[in-house]
């Protein structure tokens, strides 16, 4: 089956620095790729996608990078603010089936 | 505001109650989905409604039934559940044939008591 996974389950960063998350997927065949945030209290909120035919994606402070030779997607912050602080998981897509990692938790530090 | 409300928000039952779930979107979109999110685990595809046709996940317990009277709201009814199905429900909705993400409500967080 689909197994998506994030390297690591914890994260602590200084506020400004940059953060790095990190995802592996398995599903050779998987063509859209999707970062979440979730804060306490809330659902996953959408930050940025990419399709297969690219290799990376900026947005608002957000970078993801797609490396389909080794099955790797990554989420990197610009200059972390306290308000980053939340779990973060990445989700990729076959057709119209989701599969989802566990998620990190980012911990931005004062 | 995510465009996804669900209610309630909290909700306390026990095993022999009968209790249901509410979503609405207000974001055009023509498919809606229940995830179940557990501790520690990634989450869990529970049903599908595409264009008001359900696809499931065929290892969810007859114990949770959806119901998808238009595009716009979705419903789970639940009846005799069990303590391990406490867990954070949660409603989306998407574009089914895009590539398009997922948009999630707050989730309801249910307690089997």
């Amino acid at each position: 089956g689909e197994s998506v996974g994030l390297h690591l389950p914890t994260l602590s960063v200084q506020e400004g620095d940059n953060s790095i998350i990190n995802c592996a997927y398995s599903n050779s065949a998987s063509d859209y790729f999707i970062w979440y945030k979730q804060e306490s209290g809330k659902g996953p909120q959408f930050i940025i996608d990419i399709r297969s035919n690219m290799d990376k994606r900026q947005g608002q402070r957000v970078t993801v990078l797609l490396n389909k030779t080794v099955k790797h997607l990554s989420l990197q912050i610009a200059a972390t603010q306290p308000g980053d602080s939340a779990v973060y998981f990445c989700a990729d897509s076959t057709g119209n089936q989701f599969y989802f990692g566990t998620g990190t938790s980012l911990t931005v530090i004062p | 505001e995510t465009g996804v409300t669900q209610t309630p928000r909290h909700l306390v039952m026990g095993m022999t109650n009968k209790k249901s779930l509410k979503c609405e979107q207000h974001l055009g979109h023509n498919a809606m989905y229940w995830y179940k999110q557990s501790a520690k685990k990634p989450l869990e595809l529970m049903f599908v409604y595409s264009l008001e046709e359900r696809v499931e996940n065929n290892s969810v317990p007859s114990r949770f039934s959806p119901e998808c009277p238009n595009s716009s709201h979705l419903f789970l009814h639940l009846h005799t559940l069990q303590p391990e199905d406490s867990a954070l429900y949660l409603c989306a909705s998407s574009h089914r044939h895009n590539d398009s993400p997922l948009h999630f409500g707050n989730g309801t967080r249910l307690t089997v008591t």
